[in-house]
């Protein structure tokens, strides 16, 4: 099956310093990703959606200059979290998307926590 | 806009009992609607998906739902529960006009006790 990975799995970092995620779909090409983030007990809130070749999309009150998403390719996305502090901890997650319209399917990447101390 | 509610933050059931989780949806047109459970070190995966046609969909690992226009609803079951269903599930509701996006509803911890 379709299969997303997402590196680094956890990764710890100074205030100020920036952090950056792969994600990768390993065995398919995708056009569109998404970033999500998610707070502990709560679900997945959207921050962008990353098309490849073309700027991202940003969900309302994300800051598009303290996240930074670039979709080089159809098989990688990129999240650089600029500056991070330590509210910007959290689970973030990125999917794929596969499939047409009306049968469209997400797969979705184990997920990186970060912690900024 | 679109909305999803998960009325119950967790449910407990014995193994071998049957499960709904509950899911209700607020969306202009018709929607597609998700299922997915989040295992501890593990991505999302999706149980079952509903697009158009039979309103009972079949799922993975012995899941199904039921979309009911009616109701706003599209809640999850399993005749038998096993211990390794343990988990977090998320309805979620998609949409196609301008971009496709999925929003998620806040997600039910399902516990199953011996």
């Amino acid at each position: 099956g379709a299969v997303v990975s997402q590196h680094p799995s956890w990764v710890i970092c100074k205030s100020g310093t920036s952090v950056k995620i792969e994600c990768r779909s390993l065995d398919f090409q995708a056009t569109t990703m998404f970033w999500y983030r998610q707070f502990p007990k709560q679900s997945l809130m959207l921050m962008a959606t990353s098309n490849e070749g073309s700027k991202a999309t940003y969900e309302q009150g994300v800051e598009k200059d303290k996240f930074l998403i670039n979709h080089a390719s159809l098989t990688l996305s990129t999240l650089t979290v600029t500056s991070a502090h330590p509210e910007d901890s959290s689970f973030y997650i990125c999917s794929a998307k596969v499939g047409g319209r009306g049968d469209e399917t997400q797969y979705f990447g184990p997920g990186t926590r970060l912690l900024v101390l | 806009a679109q909305s999803v509610t998960q009325p119950d933050i967790h449910i407990t059931v014995s193994e071998g009992a049957s499960l709904e989780l509950r899911c209700n949806y607020s969306y202009g047109a018709t929607p597609y609607l998700f299922w997915y459970v989040q295992s501890p070190g593990q991505g999302l995966q999706l149980l079952l998906k509903y697009f158009s046609g039979d309103t009972l969909v079949q799922g993975i690992k012995g899941f199904e739902a039921e979309f009911k226009r009616s109701q706003s609803s599209f809640n999850l079951r399993k005749p038998s529960v096993h211990w390794s269903d343990a988990a977090e599930y998320f309805c979620a509701v998609g949409r196609n006009t301008g971009g496709f996006k999925t929003i998620f509803g806040a997600g039910t911890r399902l516990f199953v006790k011996a």
